[in-house]
C-alpha cells in the first residue's frame, strides 16, 4: 500500500542542523510533487515546503524561507529536509506528505518524526 | 495568506448524535477545501477533498459542504471512533493553510 515512512528526528541544540528523509513506497514517487507540513501545539498545522516531481523547483514558507532546504531522490524514493539555523519554534512534529497529481490535498501522510530544539 | 478560522474549538456530542462542524476562509477559495481527521498519537487523515467529495474508504456519514468562504463538515451518527480533531485545509492559495481545528470529544 501506499506509505510514508520519516527518519532523522530527534533533540538539536542551537548552531546544529538536522536532515529529516522520508522513504515513500506503493506508489511512482517520481511522478507526484512532495510536500512537509508541521505540527507544533501553539500554531497546529503549519504547511512548510513543496518540492516539484523532478526536483526541479521548489517552493517554501516564509517561516522557513532560507533555512530549510527540501530535496528529493528519486532513483532512492526518499524525499528530505535540511533543517538549518533552527529555533525554539521549529520543535515540531514533521510529516512527509503527498498531494494528487493536480490538487494540494494530503493523501497520504507519514507518522511524522519529532524534533526537539533544546538550549 | 488565506486565514482559514474553524469553530467551535471544542465540541461536546453524545454518541448517536449529529456534530455539526465549521470552516471559515479569510477569502474566496472556491471549492478547494480538505478535511482531515486526527486521533491522538497518529497523523492526520484525508476525510473530505473538493470540499464535499469522500476520500476512499471514508465512511458514508462523514459529509462535506460548502463554497466561497463557508464551510461545513457533518458527521451525521457519532460513532466511538470519531472522537477526535478535525481540520480543514484551503488548497487554492500559496502558502496552503490549516485551520487550528475542532476538537469532537465524548458529552
Amino acid at each position: 500500500q501506499e506509505q510514508l515512512v520519516e527518519s532523522g528526528g530527534g533533540v538539536v541544540q542551537p548552531g546544529r542542523s538536522l536532515r529529516l528523509s522520508c522513504a515513500a513506497s506503493g506508489f511512482r514517487f517520481s511522478d507526484y510533487a512532495m510536500h512537509w507540513v508541521r505540527q507544533t501545539p501553539g500554531k497546529g498545522l503549519e504547511w512548510l515546503a513543496v518540492i516539484s516531481y523532478d526536483g526541479g523547483n521548489q517552493h517554501y514558507a516564509d517561516s522557513v524561507k532560507g533555512r530549510f532546504t527540501i530535496s528529493r531522490d528519486n532513483a532512492r524514493n526518499t524525499l528530505s529536509l535540511q533543517l538549518n539555523s533552527l529555533r525554539a519554534e521549529d520543535t515540531a512534529v514533521y510529516y512527509c506528505v503527498r498531494p494528487t497529481l493536480v490538487y494540494n490535498w494530503f493523501d497520504p501522510w507519514g507518522q511524522g518524526t519529532l524534533v526537539i530544539f533544546s538550549s | 495568506d488565506i486565514v482559514m478560522t474553524q469553530s467551535p474549538a471544542t465540541l461536546s456530542v453524545s454518541p448517536g448524535e449529529r456534530a455539526t462542524l465549521s470552516c471559515r476562509a479569510s477569502q474566496s477559495i472556491r471549492s478547494n477545501l480538505a478535511w482531515y481527521q486526527q486521533k491522538p498519537g497518529q497523523a492526520p487523515r484525508l476525510l473530505i477533498y473538493g470540499a464535499s467529495t469522500g476520500a476512499t474508504g471514508i465512511p458514508a456519514r462523514f459529509s462535506g459542504s460548502g463554497s466561497g468562504t463557508e464551510f461545513t463538515l457533518t458527521i451525521s451518527s457519532l460513532q466511538s471512533e470519531d472522537f477526535a480533531v478535525y481540520y480543514c485545509q484551503q488548497y487554492k492559495d500559496w502558502p496552503l493553510t490549516f485551520g487550528g481545528g475542532t476538537k469532537v470529544d465524548i458529552k
